[in-house]
């Protein structure tokens, strides 16, 4: 059974494109995270969700929009897609809030790579 | 800013050898520091340390946290090819949030 799952695993698109990403979770936990991870491994967190409620918006352009229609699920949509989008986006999702049983399970990962 | 640190940044050893990563952090309301391991795909999970002093064991894999002098190791014994990967280390804050450090490439030769 798939804990974290994304759809999809590859996303090859062109600059100014919009996409979305999908992530679901069927661990019942209540916070869920968007992270990016660039070429060099630097894992760097955009997002959390608690009990569908936006509690960290990292400093990230605006084009990036979030959006959890429930606690199992939290999606992220882009708009004008450029170059600098290129990376791994991984979702991840954990029992509570931060500091309390906090481990984070990670998806498989979105490979989104714009020409 | 909250900070994470690791390292070395890349590590070769063979097989067998004893291995130290190093992982230090400046974290704003610290919690707690995670240790995951990241092959081809997503990071899972090794360890969470919350309390200084208490040593966490998963077989050959042990951690350990000081937070007077704000950092963590992971030790690695009797290292086999199918420990290398890139090992991440998170510090957790109370702002609900993790600050990765920017890993340890681990490359274990046969």
């Amino acid at each position: 059974d798939t804990a974290v799952s994304q759809t999809p695993k590859y996303l090859v698109t062109q600059m100014g494109n919009d996409k979305s990403i999908k992530c679901e979770q069927n661990l019942g936990h209540d916070t869920m995270y968007w992270y990016k991870q660039d070429s060099k491994k630097f894992l760097k967190i955009m997002f959390s969700y608690n009990n569908k409620e936006l509690i960290i918006n990292e400093t990230v352009p605006n084009r990036f929009s979030p959006k959890s229609p429930d606690k199992a699920h939290l999606n992220l949509h882009i708009n004008s897609l450029e170059l600098g989008d290129s990376a791994v986006y991984f979702c991840a999702s954990s029992r509570g809030r931060t500091g309390v049983d906090n481990e984070q399970f990670f998806g498989p990962g979105t490979r989104l790579t714009v020409l | 800013e909250d900070k994470v640190v690791q390292s070395p940044l890349s590590l070769v050893v063979h097989e067998g050898d004893t291995v130290t990563l190093n992982c230090s952090y400046e974290v704003t309301n610290f919690r707690s520091l995670l240790w995951y391991k990241q092959e081809k795909k997503a990071p899972t999970f090794l360890f969470m340390l919350t309390s200084s002093g208490i040593e966490k064991k998963s077989g050959r894999l042990s951690s350990i946290l000081d937070k007077k002098e704000l950092f963590s190791i992971l030790n690695i014994t009797a290292t086999q090819t199918g420990d290398s990967a890139v090992y991440l280390c998170a510090g957790s804050s109370g702002t609900y949030k993790y600050i990765f450090g920017t890993g340890t490439r681990l490359k274990v030769l046969a």
